[in-house]
């Protein structure tokens, strides 16, 4: 069964520190998705970025990157220089071809709060 | 703007009395979903609909109805809501849903106490 572990329930930090947000994925497909969303303090849950398992290709786009290694089944964020808009809960999800349809297993999340 | 809403933002309700929280999308996605989302528990799967008319459960659809007569509504409802159904909860959509790579996009959230 798949499943998706956030070891990190909430970490905090002050501005301007990167921090990394761990994911490690359970699945015994050898093709899937992995996903991150983000959850302000608002509410609404905003997609970040999507990962094939044959892409093992770091991506950066602007302060956000992520680091994808099949090796050790990890899809991990990092946010460098963070700032306090940054302080939300993030969660990594994960979506397997076999089921055959857009479903998703979301990790528990992990909540970061920058400091200013 | 491409969005997904759903009504009530919030809600108050008392057990027993039977409500719906509707989810309406303007993307013309095939897949729709609800999810509930619970402390320490991160967001777990109600029911989904692949299409017009197809529906299935998710991982939690104990106490929850959902109907998809229309493409672009997916109403989700509680015939006898019940406390441990206080949640927050989430309806999302995707293009096609019969590809485990469609992203997801969320509807705001309804936050729903039972009391």
């Amino acid at each position: 069964a798949q499943k998706v572990t956030q070891a990190q329930t909430e970490i905090s930090v002050v501005e301007k520190e990167d921090v990394t947000l761990d994911c490690v994925y359970e699945t015994r497909d050898t093709t899937y998705y992995l996903f991150w969303y983000k959850q302000p303090p608002s509410g609404e849950l905003v997609f970040l970025i999507r990962r094939n398992s044959f892409d093992e290709q770091n991506e950066i786009s602007g302060r956000y990157s992520w680091n994808f290694q099949k090796s050790t089944s990890s899809f991990n964020f990092t946010i460098t220089a963070s700032q306090v808009v940054d302080s939300a809960v993030y969660f990594c999800a994960l979506s397997e071809a076999w089921s055959g349809y857009s479903t998703l297993t979301f990790g528990k999340g992990t909540m970061l709060l920058v400091s200013p | 703007e491409a969005q997904v809403t759903q009504n009530p933002r919030y809600l108050i309700t008392v057990t027993g009395k039977k409500l719906t929280v509707t989810c309406s999308q303007n993307m013309n996605h095939e897949y729709m979903s609800w999810y509930r989302q619970d402390p320490g528990l991160g967001l777990r799967q109600i029911y989904y609909s692949m299409n017009v008319e197809v529906t299935d459960k998710g991982d939690v659809p104990e106490g929850y109805k959902v109907s998809r007569k229309e493409k672009r509504n997916f109403p989700l409802i509680l015939e006898s809501p019940s406390p441990n159904q206080t949640s927050l909860y989430f309806c999302a959509s995707s293009l096609m849903g019969a590809v485990a790579q469609e992203t997801q996009y969320f509807g705001p959230g309804t936050r729903l106490l039972v009391l």
